[in-house]
């Protein structure tokens, strides 16, 4: 049974950059034909597409986030992670790690359980 | 690119049909046939619904249906039941990524 696990810091301080990691298990990482993304929701708000990446490193982001935003894989650790920097309360969300299950990236059937990031000082 | 627009709440009563719109632009919900539905419970992780406009996968039940047309896609839900009170997202390709919409409440009365 395919598994995704949000893991990092509950709190970052403004200015500083938020990096969260995403444990994939059940599923290969480098063998599989999945794709890998990460969305977040702020408090009482609606869902936002972040980033998604492929087992080859290829990436896909958000425009509006483009500039503050890295999301990288480890496919040893079948891992993939996020990084957002030049963070601002605005960034205040629970952040999803989730499976593609294709390149269109609508097709997210699996989701890790979520991990809230405050930014405050 | 912009959220998808959504009406913020829909009702009906128990055993109705209702129907949420997602209206786009032909850069994303009228320029692929790549649309999900989405629903959320509170403090829950979104469930995958509706796929490809109108695909549902296993175990999704066949109250469920999704259709589109020219820029907009819409999600119908018939015989509305208390469960199926919930907020509701789509989202769309965009040729470059991924756009959702703001989201709808739905309330079963």
């Amino acid at each position: 049974q395919l598994h995704l696990q949000e893991s990092g810091p509950g709190l970052v301080k403004p200015s500083e950059t938020l990096s969260l990691t995403c444990t994939v298990s059940g599923v290969s990482i480098s063998s599989s034909n999945y794709y890998w993304g990460w969305i977040r929701q702020p408090p009482g708000k609606g869902l936002e597409w972040i980033g998604t990446i492929y087992n080859s490193g290829s990436t896909n982001y958000n425009p509006s986030l483009k500039s503050r935003v890295t999301v990288s894989v480890d496919t040893s650790k079948n891992q993939f992670s996020l990084k957002v920097s030049s963070v601002t309360a605005a960034d205040t969300a629970v952040y999803y790690c989730a499976r593609n299950y294709d390149s269109s990236g609508i097709r997210l059937d699996y989701w890790g359980q979520g991990t809230l990031v405050t930014v405050s000082s | 690119q912009s959220a998808l627009t959504q009406p913020a709440s829909v009702s009906g009563s128990p055993g109705q049909s209702i129907t949420i719109s997602c209206t786009g632009t032909s850069s994303d919900v009228g320029g692929y046939n790549y649309v999900s539905w989405y629903q959320q419970y509170p403090g829950k992780v979104p469930k995958l619904m509706i796929y490809a406009v109108s695909n549902r996968p296993s175990g999704v039940s066949n109250r469920f249906s999704g259709s589109k047309s020219g820029n907009t896609a819409s999600l119908t839900i018939s015989g509305l039941q208390a469960e199926d009170e919930a907020d509701y997202y789509c989202s769309s390709y965009t040729g470059s990524g991924t756009v959702f919409g703001g989201g709808t409440k739905l309330t079963v009365l």
